[in-house]
Parts: C-alpha cells; sequence; structure tokens
C-alpha cells in the first residue's frame, strides 16, 4: 500500500510570485485534505476535495486554490504570494466518512518566501 | 466556537516512566471523531491514536491510552514505558463532518521530551 507523497520537499519563492504544490493520495482513497502549518503552530484547515469537487474551506484567501484529478491526486495553488504564506504545507488523504474521517498525512512542502 | 486547547506547551518524561498530555476542546457537533497525532522532526504527521466519541470505552493502542471525558470535553494522551522514539509533538484534534467527509481541527501541540 503507498502512503501519501508530496511534492517537492522544499520551496522558496519571492513575494507576489504563484506556486503549485502537489500530493498524491493513498491507494484507496478519494478525499484529499490541504492544511497550513506555521512554525510553532498546529494545521489549520484550507480546504478539501472530494471525489475532484471541493467539499470545504477553510478561512482562507480566494488566492488559495485547488483541484483534484480522477485518481484523486491533487494540487494546491497560491497566487500573489506574502511573506505570511511561508509555512509546511499538509496534505492529508482520507475515505470519505470511513473512520470519522480519518486523515493520513503526507511529509509536507516546507515553502519559504522571500 | 470550534476549539482544541492544548495547556502544556513541552512535557519531559524519563525513559520507561509514563507521561500523561491533556487536551480539551469545544464542539456543539454531535457527530465527531477525536485523535492524537505524532510530529517528529521528520515533520510527517503520524496517527497515534483515534476515539469515536460516540463510544465510552477509552481506546487503546499497545503503550498509548486515551482518557476520554465526553461531559468536560477532555481527552488527554497517556504513553506507557516511554521510549526515546516518542520524543516529537503531539497535536490533538478533533474531526468536524461535512458534507461527504470530515475536517480536522488541531491544537497548537505539546512537545514531549524524553530523557535517557
Amino acid at each position: 500500500e503507498t502512503g501519501v507523497t508530496q511534492s517537492p520537499t522544499h520551496l522558496i519563492k519571492t513575494r507576489g510570485q504563484q506556486v503549485t504544490l502537489r500530493c498524491s493520495s493513498q491507494s484507496g482513497h478519494n478525499t484529499v485534505s490541504w492544511y497550513q502549518q506555521a512554525l510553532g503552530q498546529g494545521p489549520q484547515f484550507i480546504f478539501q476535495y472530494y471525489r475532484e469537487e471541493e467539499n470545504g474551506r477553510g478561512n482562507f484567501p480566494p488566492r488559495f486554490s485547488g483541484l483534484q484529478f480522477p485518481n484523486y491526486s491533487s494540487e494546491l495553488n497560491v497566487n500573489a504570494l506574502e511573506l505570511d504564506d511561508s509555512a509546511l504545507y499538509l496534505c492529508a488523504s482520507s475515505s470519505g466518512l470511513a473512520g470519522g474521517g480519518t486523515q493520513y498525512f503526507g511529509p509536507g512542502t516546507r515553502l519559504l518566501v522571500l | 466556537a470550534q476549539t482544541v486547547t492544548q495547556s502544556q506547551p513541552e512535557m519531559s518524561v524519563q525513559e520507561a516512566e509514563t507521561v500523561t498530555l491533556s487536551c480539551t476542546y469545544d464542539t456543539s457537533e454531535s457527530d465527531y471523531y477525536l485523535f492524537w497525532y505524532k510530529q517528529p522532526p521528520s515533520r510527517q504527521m503520524i496517527l497515534v491514536i483515534r476515539q469515536e466519541a460516540y463510544k465510552q470505552q477509552n481506546a487503546t493502542e499497545n503503550r498509548f491510552s486515551v482518557n476520554f471525558q465526553k461531559a468536560a470535553k477532555s481527552f488527554s494522551l497517556k504513553i506507557s514505558d516511554s521510549q526515546l522514539g516518542d520524543a516529537a509533538m503531539y497535536f490533538c484534534a478533533y474531526s468536524i463532518r461535512m458534507d461527504s467527509s470530515y475536517k480536522l481541527i488541531f491544537g497548537s501541540g505539546t512537545r514531549l521530551l524524553v530523557r535517557p
């Protein structure tokens, strides 16, 4: 069974640029959630995709957007990067309502905005 | 408000001893689950244990067990026979039902140090 993978592992961008982060979900999972984890804090929910449709969104501006593909992999796009976007971005996969939505996380992408 | 509070920023335990990490949460939902995740320096969140809120029996996974007090909205994690590999950040979380799945609400974490 293949776990959740994310790419790239690290990324450095400058303010105003755009970035795309990628996530491959665990085999058999149809739901991908994205979280932002600032240094020293717990993860914050950005949004979730279920069977290629957005299934919920946290308190993040529209410049944070995403996609889910037919194979249930997903992308997180951030436009007009700001310094505060520097964080660890975590992707998690799950299987709909199974197990209370137990989510399995990837290793994360560390984004630094200069 | 949907919040999770971990009041202990850092805890320390001697190897082979027992430690308890505290967590309280606030939700008006009836359908939710509770989780403890471990995040070592490698950054990857690892599921430690899960508790269904509708079950009164406390969950256990080997050396890890929880004390779930639903009325008090308390969900503490007990680690027995602590090992050096247990050193990590520990996050308490609960899941909130959305249309077709759940989202997680996390606390701010407790750093666990294990002394050899």
